[in-house]
């Protein structure tokens, strides 16, 4: 079974400023997706960026964008510009193509600092 | 708006008793999924139904159960609820395809067993 790590359990970063969490997966699949999620303090989870391992070019959602090294199974999100919205728990996860079956990592707490 | 409702925020239980944790959404998805959130180990995957009357493990399905009857409708059953079920359980359900991936996620039940 595919496996998600992220080795950062807690980040802080001043408002404005930018911040990279790390991401690393393993799996035998060729054909798969990756995401990152939110989950604000006491709020639910939400999508904030896709990427689909076929894709070469790094997807990137307003402040947000990753770098995506298929090779090295890594996928690290950047959060430019940080402002205190930004504070919540982040996941990375991956999904097979073939069965949607999804699996998330443990979770980077980040706080943004005014 | 995509929306996930899950039957109970909050659950106490005794060991031993017969739980369920009812979730329906009201897209049409066919996805359906099961996560426990415990603090530094994320979402664990517990079970994933990608259409009616099919079901799939994850990582920990020991002690539970699922039921999909209906498209909208899945159930996540503690046969006999144990002390180290105690945990945040997170239903979320999203489409297959061109956008699978992109889960849509319940407010989550607490599940409190003593």
């Amino acid at each position: 079974a595919q496996t998600v790590t992220q080795s950062q359990p807690e980040m802080s970063v001043q408002e404005a400023e930018t911040v990279t969490l790390s991401c690393t997966y393993d799996t035998s699949e060729s054909n798969y997706y990756l995401f990152w999620y939110k989950q604000p303090p006491s709020r639910q989870m939400i999508l904030v960026i896709r990427q689909e391992a076929y894709k070469q070019q790094n997807a990137t959602e307003n402040r947000f964008s990753v770098n995506f090294q298929k090779a090295a199974k890594s996928f690290s999100l950047k959060i430019s510009d940080s402002q205190l919205g930004d504070t919540a728990m982040y996941f990375c996860a991956f999904m097979k193509h073939v069965n949607n079956d999804m699996r998330f990592g443990a979770g980077t707490r980040l706080t943004v600092k005014p | 708006d995509v929306k996930v409702t899950q039957s109970s925020r909050y659950l106490v239980k005794r060991t031993g008793e017969k739980v369920f944790l009812e979730c329906v959404q009201d897209m049409d998805h066919e996805n359906m999924f099961w996560y426990r959130q415990d603090p530094g180990l994320g979402l664990r995957l517990i079970y994933f139904s990608y259409d009616v009357k099919m079901k799939e493990k994850g990582d920990i399905p020991e002690g539970y159960s699922v039921s999909r009857e209906k498209k909208e409708r899945f159930s996540l059953i503690l046969e006999s609820a144990s002390t180290n079920q105690t945990s945040m359980y997170l239903c979320a359900s999203g489409i297959q395809g061109a956008k699978a991936g992109e889960l849509f996620f319940g407010e989550g039940s607490r599940l409190t067993v003593l």
